[in-house]
This record gives C-alpha cells, sequence and structure tokens, in this order.
C-alpha cells in the first residue's frame, strides 16, 4: 500500500526566503508520480509540480521545485523566494504511475504562513 | 484553458434529505474522480470511472452513489445525509496521456 507523510503540520517563514516542505513516502511499486498541489483558503486545489520515479532530473516549474531522493523515499518541495501568496496549505500526494487511471492518495498536509 | 466544472459551488441541506452534486471533466478527459475533504482533513478518495464504468472505490459509504454519463458527465448522488457529510467534495478528470489531475473548484456541502 502506498502512503505518505507529511511530518511538518505548520510552518512561520519570513517573506523572499526559501521554504522546503518536507514529504516521505512508502510504496512497493516501481513506477510511481509524486504530486504537490497548494490549497489556498478559498478551497480549491491547484497543482504545482510532478517528478515521475524514472525521471533522473529534479521537476522544477517557476519557483518552485522538486527535491526528490529516491534512496531515501523523499520528494521535498522548494519554493523560492516566498510571497505572501503562497501562504496555504500543500498536499504531498502520489499514485501508481504503471496505471496511470490510477487515483492519487494525499499526505495529511503542511500549512504554510509567509510573514511580512 | 478549459477547466473542470463543479456545481453547485455551495450547498446546504438538512440532516437526512438528498444531494446531488455534479462534474463536468476536461473535454476528452476520460476518468472522472470524486474525493471528499472534512475540515482540517487531507482529500479522501471516494470513487472513480473510466469510460463511464466504476473503475476504483474507496471509502465511500453505501449512502453514496455515483455514475458517469454518456458525455462524460459524472455525479455523485448522497441519500439521508448527515452532519458528518460536511464536507468539500471534489471532482478531477485525467487523460493517460497527461501525468497530472485537473481538480475542479470543489462543491462545499454543508448539513445542518
Amino acid at each position: 500500500a502506498q502512503k505518505i507523510t507529511q511530518t511538518q503540520p505548520g510552518m512561520f517563514v519570513q517573506e523572499k526566503e526559501a521554504v522546503t516542505l518536507d514529504c516521505t513516502y512508502d510504496t512497493s511499486d516501481q513506477s510511481y508520480g509524486l504530486f504537490w498541489y497548494k490549497q489556498p483558503s478559498s478551497g480549491e486545489m491547484i497543482f504545482l509540480i510532478y517528478q515521475g520515479s524514472y525521471d533522473e532530473q529534479n521537476a522544477t516549474e517557476g519557483r518552485y521545485s522538486l527535491n526528490f531522493q529516491k534512496a531515501r523515499k523523499s520528494a521535498n518541495l522548494v519554493i523560492s523566494a516566498s510571497q505572501l501568496g503562497d501562504s496555504a496549505m500543500y498536499f504531498c500526494a502520489m499514485r501508481d504511475d504503471l496505471n496511470r487511471d490510477d487515483k492519487i492518495i494525499f499526505g495529511k498536509g503542511t500549512r504554510l504562513h509567509i510573514l511580512p | 484553458a478549459a477547466g473542470v466544472i463543479q456545481s453547485p459551488r455551495h450547498l446546504i441541506k438538512e440532516k437526512r434529505e438528498t444531494a446531488t452534486l455534479k462534474c463536468y471533466p476536461i473535454p476528452r478527459h476520460d476518468t472522472v474522480y470524486w474525493y471528499q475533504q472534512g475540515p482540517g482533513q487531507d482529500p479522501q478518495f471516494l470513487i472513480s470511472f473510466y469510460e463511464k464504468m466504476q473503475s476504483d472505490k474507496g471509502s465511500i459509504p453505501d449512502r453514496f452513489s455515483a455514475q458517469q454519463f454518456s458525455d462524460y458527465h459524472s455525479e455523485l448522488n448522497m441519500s439521508s445525509l448527515e452532519l458528518g457529510d460536511s464536507a468539500l467534495y471534489f471532482c478531477a478528470s485525467s487523460s493517460p496521456s497527461n501525468y497530472g489531475y485537473t481538480f475542479g473548484s470543489g462543491t462545499r456541502l454543508t448539513v445542518v
């Protein structure tokens, strides 16, 4: 069975600083995908970044990068130069990529507060 | 670009009533998923449909049912509503050619 663990329930970070949100996972699948989603207070679920288990390079999307360490089963999200609008709940999630119709399972989330 | 459309955005129902939530996936997306997110919780998978057939089932109560129609839209039917059903209900869609899901904005159901 797949499992996602996010050990930081909440974080406070000064504006313009870089942020690392931790995520570890457990799976017996050989091919899997890792996702990060942002959920602001308005409630919508916003896709940020994806990393496939066979991707050799860390994924990057603008200010977001995913620090993928396969041997350690970690997939930390790094946000560079944080902004006030980054304050939100962040979910790490994964899926069995052999079957791309498979469901995504989520971690418990980390609530990020950016301080002015 | 077209997104996943959910309706209604907000719904207030009384205990023991029924509710129907609708989801219109992105065109040409063939798989639809339903998730339930309770207050302060992570989203929990309920059920999914691929090409109008149920493809997977999670922790969906027997009081809930869902289906996907010929135009690929999906409906989640919830009967005998309980206070604990109050949650944000997400629909998402995907196609095999892309690696991610696209979530709708959700329906916030409040049972009073």
